[in-house]
């Protein structure tokens, strides 16, 4: 089953917005990580967040982790048409498979 | 620079053919991953393997079997390729076990067509 579930699904905003997209998950976790996938390609990692971190950023690339709450959020400030694709977080389980489950993912439109 | 190679773009295969899709990563990673992903599904975890001739199944290892005989070299074998086996086919890699907290790395994707 899967363990992340992105919301939304589909997220389109004008070019210079900022974009949030978020993350639910259902067991407790080791981290938490976001990629993306151009359309028909492999995916690429952006950023990890650890259990006992709160808030990371990377360039324009902001991630929250509320472990209470199960759930984490991906902010990209000042977007651009080239950060068009499609978003996935992904879950490493707090147990001993060290599997890494993705969730349905979020395809941000961002108009020029 | 790292990589991971799956050794086809697409591929074609007739139902009840057996297929092979194969995955080789240059980086020394001890896990790999292969994923099918479709459309409003995500990805989902066929089957892990954490070690040479290690494995573990995913979420929907039905239908489907692996081999890692090498390190570097992790294959997804279709046994008898049905239509809803038509998919992308997405393999990765990340470092082991004591490495927890480190990204996974893609190839470029299979998509493979039962006809």
């Amino acid at each position: 089953s899967q363990q992340g579930e992105e919301d939304p699904q589909a997220l389109s905003i004008q070019e210079g917005e900022n974009a949030t997209m978020n993350c639910s998950y259902k067991t407790s976790i080791n981290n938490l990580q976001w990629y993306r996938q151009n359309s028909g390609r492999g995916l690429v990692h952006l950023i990890l967040i650890r259990s006992n971190e709160r808030e990371k950023h990377s360039g324009r690339l902001r991630v929250t982790l509320d472990t209470s709450k199960k759930s984490s959020s991906l902010l990209i400030t000042a977007s651009r048409a080239a950060d068009t694709a499609s978003y996935f977080c992904a879950t490493v389980r707090m147990d001993s498979s060290y599997k890494l489950i993705f969730g349905s993912g979020t395809r941000l439109l961002v108009r020029p | 620079d790292v990589k991971v190679t799956q050794s086809s773009r697409y591929l074609v295969k007739r139902t009840g053919e057996k297929v092979f899709l194969e995955c080789v990563q240059d980086m020394d990673h001890e896990n790999m991953f292969w994923y099918r992903q479709d459309p409003g599904l995500g990805l989902r975890l066929i089957y892990f393997s954490y070690d040479v001739k290690m494995k573990e199944k995913g979420d929907i290892p039905e239908g489907y079997s692996v081999s890692r005989e090498k390190k570097e070299r992790f294959s997804l074998i279709l046994e008898s390729a049905s239509t809803n086996q038509t998919s992308m086919y997405l393999c990765a890699s990340s470092l082991g076990t004591g490495a927890m907290n480190t990204e996974a790395f893609f190839g470029q994707g299979t998509r493979l067509t039962v006809v």
